[in-house]
């Protein structure tokens, strides 16, 4: 299985801020990769795919980047809504595998 | 814009079997273009990919080896819906399940809806 490791795994930045936060594969996966948000009670929700491209109805504040084994996504101007907990993902290969996650407070 | 409605017991008794459903609205679970996931969530392990259904001229059924000897998944045509059966069920079993749809053939394979969760407890 491929293995996914975030970090950090929290991390605190104020409204206004910008965060990036990282993932790297234990192996290559070309840009499979993806990134989801997910607030308290909430399902995740797709934010970035295929490592950079946007998925509709996201803000643009979000964005991602990477390649091979290592992927960052960065949030700009950071809003109080952004206050959530982040996870990569690879659609590489089966069984799909997710990172721990990052939590990120918004103080 | 697809809709995904989850269904079943949010408790277990060790060793019986775990049972969900998730309803389709919004898409066919026969789609060409879509597959359907069972994705489950706990603190202990984090977010783990169950399996998945899909169907492209024939339907295929893909397990996690991690619970493929007691996991299985089922499209119902006739319902547009699709279950989870997780047979001899343990507390490590516990943990929010979720169904999700999966677009498939654009590009790399993405989550793009998920169903609302249900906790699932196993406890006698």
């Amino acid at each position: 299985d491929i293995q996914m490791t975030q970090s950090p795994p929290s991390l605190s930045a104020s409204v206004g801020d910008r965060v990036t936060i990282t993932c790297r594969s234990s192996q290559t996966m070309n840009n499979f990769l993806n990134w989801y948000q997910q607030k308290p009670g909430e399902a995740p929700k797709l934010l970035i795919y295929t490592a950079s491209r946007l998925q509709s109805g996201v803000p643009s504040r979000f964005s991602a980047s990477g390649s091979g084994t290592d992927f960052s996504l960065t949030i700009t101007s950071l809003q109080p809504e952004d206050s959530a907990r982040y996870y990569c993902q690879q659609s590489f290969s089966k069984p799909y595998t997710f990172g721990q996650g990052t939590t990120l407070e918004i103080k | 814009q697809v809709q995904l409605q989850q269904s079943g017991p949010g408790l277990v008794k060790p060793s019986e079997t775990l049972s969900l459903t998730c309803a389709i609205s919004g898409d066919s679970v026969s789609s060409n273009s879509a597959g359907w996931n069972w994705i489950r969530q706990s603190p202990s392990r984090g977010l783990e990919w169950l399996g998945r259904t899909y169907y492209t001229s024939k339907w295929y059924i893909e397990y996690a080896d991690s619970v493929r000897s007691r996991t299985t998944i089922t499209p119902d045509t006739s319902k547009n819906q699709f279950s989870l059966q997780l047979n001899s069920v343990t507390p490590e079993d516990t943990a929010v399940y979720y169904c999700a749809r999966e677009v498939l053939y654009s590009g790399p394979n993405r989550v793009d809806s998920w169903g609302q969760g249900a906790l699932v407890t196993v406890s006698s």
